[in-house]
């Protein structure tokens, strides 16, 4: 099916365990974010990518890692989970900046991750 | 840092009202900016997406506004429906930071039958 889908949708994990987040889309956007949503702080941009092999930091990066070696596919690793990184993860797509025929980017479901 | 501000931050209106809420931007290297409608339990859904100064976008009751040269947009209700109850989020597009699409914390609106 088409779309962009985010894997898994919820997640328990460990302080200090390394855990993946997986984001897939099948339209060949070139551009694709992670967002994490907090309480009090709305969406805030983790990193983006403009293009497979191109990523760059976003507003909170630190304690996140980032490929882009498919065009469908970016996923969002954790190095060392903190408990500070409890938060619901979304993955969104573009074909550009102001998305297919001007009407902006198209999210997935997103992830809940707990660390514990 | 770039500032996105929304206000106000919630809203309960009556079915019927028409409502309308701000974002704040800043006015300098402007390249786009985004609303979402974003429902409990689900994922943000564009709504507009504008980039010229003076765009004005409309979706059934559902319009926007922008002004670039002061650095905001109003996103306005017309007869508010219970099915309108959600969080409007905008998002700026700064051209000196292009990818990075900054959201504001959002406005919730509850809309009571």
């Amino acid at each position: 099916d088409a779309g962009i889908t985010q894997s898994p949708r919820y997640k328990i994990t460990e302080t200090g365990r390394q855990v993946t987040l997986m984001c897939h889309q099948t339209w060949s956007h070139s551009y694709m974010f992670w967002y994490r949503q907090d309480l009090g702080h709305g969406l805030r941009l983790i990193y983006y990518s403009a293009a497979a092999d191109i990523t760059d930091k976003g507003e909170v990066p630190d304690g996140y890692v980032v490929s882009r070696s498919k065009t469908e596919n970016f996923p969002l690793t954790l190095e060392s989970a903190t408990r500070s990184q409890t938060s619901v993860y979304f993955c969104a797509s573009s074909e550009s900046l102001i998305g297919q025929g001007g009407h902006g980017y198209t999210f997935g479901s997103g992830t809940r991750l707990t660390v514990v | 840092i770039l500032n996105v501000e929304q206000s106000p931050q919630s809203l309960h209106v009556q079915e019927g009202d028409s409502t309308n809420f701000t974002c704040s931007f800043p006015s300098s290297n402007f390249y786009a900016l985004h609303w979402y409608r974003w429902e409990t339990a689900k994922s943000p859904e564009a709504l507009f997406v504008m980039t010229l100064n003076g765009d004005e976008k409309k979706k059934g009751r559902i319009s926007a506004t922008l002004n670039t040269k002061e650095g905001y947009s109003y996103l306005y209700i017309k007869g508010s429906q219970p099915e309108d109850s959600a969080t409007y989020l905008c998002a700026f597009l700064s051209s000196s930071n292009t990818g990075k699409l900054i959201f504001g914390q959002g406005t919730t609106l509850q809309v009571k039958p």
